[in-house]
């Protein structure tokens, strides 16, 4: 079985500063690693995901994200925050060799303050 | 591409009720479709996984009698929430894959909303 960690349940960030939310994660098995951003009463929209080769990965609206198999590790990070990118981001994992099932961390609040 | 349309988004209805939603991939084929559960505030529980045709696989714990999952069509799975009570409140998410294996994508509907009075 696997489950996600991610650390912090809330992160306020002041518009254009950086941002790193974390994200570490069990497994005994190899998976796959994915962000997903909720914004409010919406359901949840792909950012970017690991499945293989190069473990710093690009997704959309200039996240990125770092996969650090020693440490277990996905965290995203974004160099300049913008007021929209207030919402939920969730992490998730799923088996390399399983039938796509998400197992999802218990999500972050990201705020941005003007 | 690849938009799934979650239907009602919003419903309120009285304690002892039944209540469909509906789960439609507007334009591709999904092989399989996974139902989520959102409480306020935390992250979504898989409920259960259905691939079309055949009969849904549930998660542990969760009541395959009270969440009633159809996926009739590779474009459309509904999830039945039957005798509902107050307890039954929460935020149901859909999602669809086309298929691919575990690469495979998964695409989110907007979630419905369920209130029980």
């Amino acid at each position: 079985a696997q489950s996600v960690t991610q650390l912090d349940s809330q992160v306020p960030v002041f518009e254009e500063a950086p941002v790193e939310l974390r994200c570490n994660y069990s497994s005994s098995v190899s998976v796959y690693l994915f962000w997903y951003v909720q914004y409010p009463n919406q359901g949840l929209q792909l950012l970017l995901k690991y499945l293989s080769g190069s473990t710093l990965v690009k997704g959309i609206n200039g996240f990125e994200a770092e996969f650090n198999k020693s440490q277990t590790s996905f965290h995203l990070r974004k160099p300049s925050v913008h007021i929209s990118d207030t919402a939920e981001y969730f992490c998730a994992v799923s088996e390399t060799g399983g039938a796509q099932k998400l197992v999802f961390g218990q999500g972050t609040r990201l705020t941005i303050n003007p | 591409g690849a938009v799934v349309s979650q239907h009602p988004s919003w419903v309120i209805c009285k304690s002892g009720t039944s209540v469909k939603i509906e789960c439609r991939s507007l334009d591709f084929q999904a092989t399989t479709m996974f139902w989520y559960r959102q409480f306020p505030k935390q992250s979504l529980m898989l409920m259960a996984t259905s691939n079309e045709g055949s009969k849904a696989t549930y998660e542990q714990g969760v009541e395959k009698d009270k969440f009633l999952i159809n996926h009739a069509s590779l474009t459309l799975s509904t999830l039945t929430v039957t005798s509902a009570h107050p307890e039954d409140s929460s935020f149901y998410i859909c999602s669809a894959s086309p298929g691919q294996g575990p690469r495979g994508p998964q695409h989110f509907g907007d979630g419905t909303r369920l209130s029980i009075l």
